[in-house]
């Protein structure tokens, strides 16, 4: 079974910050990578999705990397501001099968 | 285009009582999947349908929940009875061949 492991948990930064949000999972044998953003008593929404063949996605100040051979995706967040405060969780799918595997998230906090 | 839709979007009842929850995917996403996300944890599968077809229930406690998704369109997930362990947020995600997950907004579960 994948594990799908995020660190870390929280992270408070200061507005204008530049971060990086870190996702790893055991098995290399992925099929897709999908960011996502929970706000408080909300469902999730789909930041990014990689494919097992890409290294990385680009979307507006969010940027996400892919390394398969070492298990890592990561998150980056440019000039962060207060309203990407929320959890960031990241979920992997495997080579086989549908299902997607999820991380605990990093609650991320932009001070004003 | 209008996004998954969930409801209700809270139910509060008494242990042992039974309990459903509704989910209408994305118009012409033919997998659905229904999770269940506790506090501060990420969302775990309970069962997921390749349109009308349970193809991955292995999670699902099956001695007290039930799904079906009698059309290949919208879902009921059911509770009985209810486990003051029960309560949590259901989450209803719709996809396109297994890619791009859209989630509803959930229906959070508080078992008294």
């Amino acid at each position: 079974k994948q594990e799908v492991t995020q660190i870390p948990a929280a992270l408070s930064v200061p507005e204008g910050e530049n971060l990086v949000l870190n996702c790893s999972f055991t098995d290399s044998a992925i099929y897709n990578l999908q960011w996502f953003r929970q706000d408080p008593g909300k469902g999730l929404t789909s930041l990014l999705l990689i494919q097992s063949s890409q290294r990385e996605q680009t979307s507006g100040r969010l940027n996400a990397s892919l390394d398969k051979s070492s298990g890592r995706s990561t998150l980056y967040i440019a000039a962060s501001q207060p309203g990407d405060s929320a959890t960031y969780l990241c979920a992997v799918r495997p080579g086989t099968g549908n299902q997607f595997y999820f991380g605990t998230g990093t609650s991320l906090t932009v001070i004003p | 285009e209008a996004g998954v839709v969930q409801s209700p979007r809270y139910k509060i009842i008494e242990k042992k009582q039974p309990v459903a929850f509704w989910c209408n995917p994305i118009s012409g996403h033919n997998t659905l999947y229904w999770y269940l996300q506790n506090l501060g944890q990420g969302p775990e599968l309970l069962i997921r349908y390749e349109n009308e077809e349970a193809v991955d229930d292995s999670q699902l406690p099956k001695d007290r929940f039930s799904a079906e998704r009698l059309k290949g369109v919208d879902s009921t997930l059911k509770i009985q009875p209810a486990e003051l362990g029960d309560s949590a947020v259901y989450l209803c995600a719709s996809s396109e061949q297994g890619d791009t997950q859209y989630f509803g907004p959930g229906t959070r579960l508080t078992v008294l």
